[in-house]
């Protein structure tokens, strides 16, 4: 069955401090892949998508993540983090079935961030 | 309203008890879903409309009962539901056909007693 994986539960982190959130996730044909984020008391909200082309893509707020096929990886990095930045992080994959009318979304279960000022 | 839309925002229900959940999109789509997230689990897709079409029923139990009257609402339909039903309900919405960005509403938390 396809799946998503997102290494850690919950990362703790001081404000500047580097970020790198893994995905990864078990599917050999051809994916598009996505990270949410969800704010304390807010909804699901698009950080970035890959969909083809430059592999290395930027989203809102600094964001930005890496596809790798080869490792069948898209993970989320940030170079400074931000007490703003305390979130839940959801890396989510759509796995393409070819011709159906939907996109069926598969998502990890998230990544807590807590950022320290 | 722009986006998604979903009402209530908190419900708390008896077990015996039936409800509704509605969502709305005002962003053109035509592919609405259903998603339940509760603590500790990834989200789970319940159900999918495409086109005002149910396209896929996540084994779902029948409690739960979904309905696209237009591409622009979504219901959910709630009667006899059990305690461990208590979630957060998210709808969405994206284009059909296409691969293309789900967009979520801020889902209704649901309590079951």
């Amino acid at each position: 069955a396809q799946s998503v994986s997102q290494h850690n539960h919950h990362v703790i982190l001081s404000e500047a401090a580097s970020l790198e959130l893994g995905c990864n996730y078990s599917y050999g044909g051809t994916v598009n892949l996505f990270w949410y984020v969800q704010y304390p008391g807010q909804h699901l909200q698009l950080l970035l998508k890959y969909f083809s082309g430059d592999p290395l893509v930027k989203g809102i707020k600094g964001f930005e993540a890496e596809f790798i096929k080869s490792k069948f990886s898209f993970n989320l990095r940030k170079p400074s983090v931000q007490w703003s930045d305390t979130a839940e992080y959801f890396c989510a994959v759509l796995f393409n079935a070819g011709g159906t009318s939907y996109g069926k979304l598969t998502f990890g279960q998230g990544t807590i961030l807590t950022v320290h000022p | 309203e722009t986006g998604v839309t979903q009402t209530p925002r908190h419900l708390v229900m008896g077990m015996t008890n039936k409800k509704s959940l509605k969502c709305e999109q005002h962003l053109g789509h035509n592919a609405m879903y259903w998603y339940k997230q509760s603590a500790k689990k990834p989200l789970e897709l319940m159900f999918v409309y495409s086109l005002e079409e149910r396209v896929e029923n996540n084994s779902v139990p029948s409690r739960f009962s979904p309905e696209c009257p237009n591409s622009s609402h979504l219901f959910l339909h709630l009667h006899t539901l059990q305690p461990e039903d208590s979630a957060l309900y998210l709808c969405a919405s994206s284009q059909a056909f296409t691969p293309d960005t789900q967009y979520f509403g801020p889902g209704t938390r649901l309590t079951v007693l």
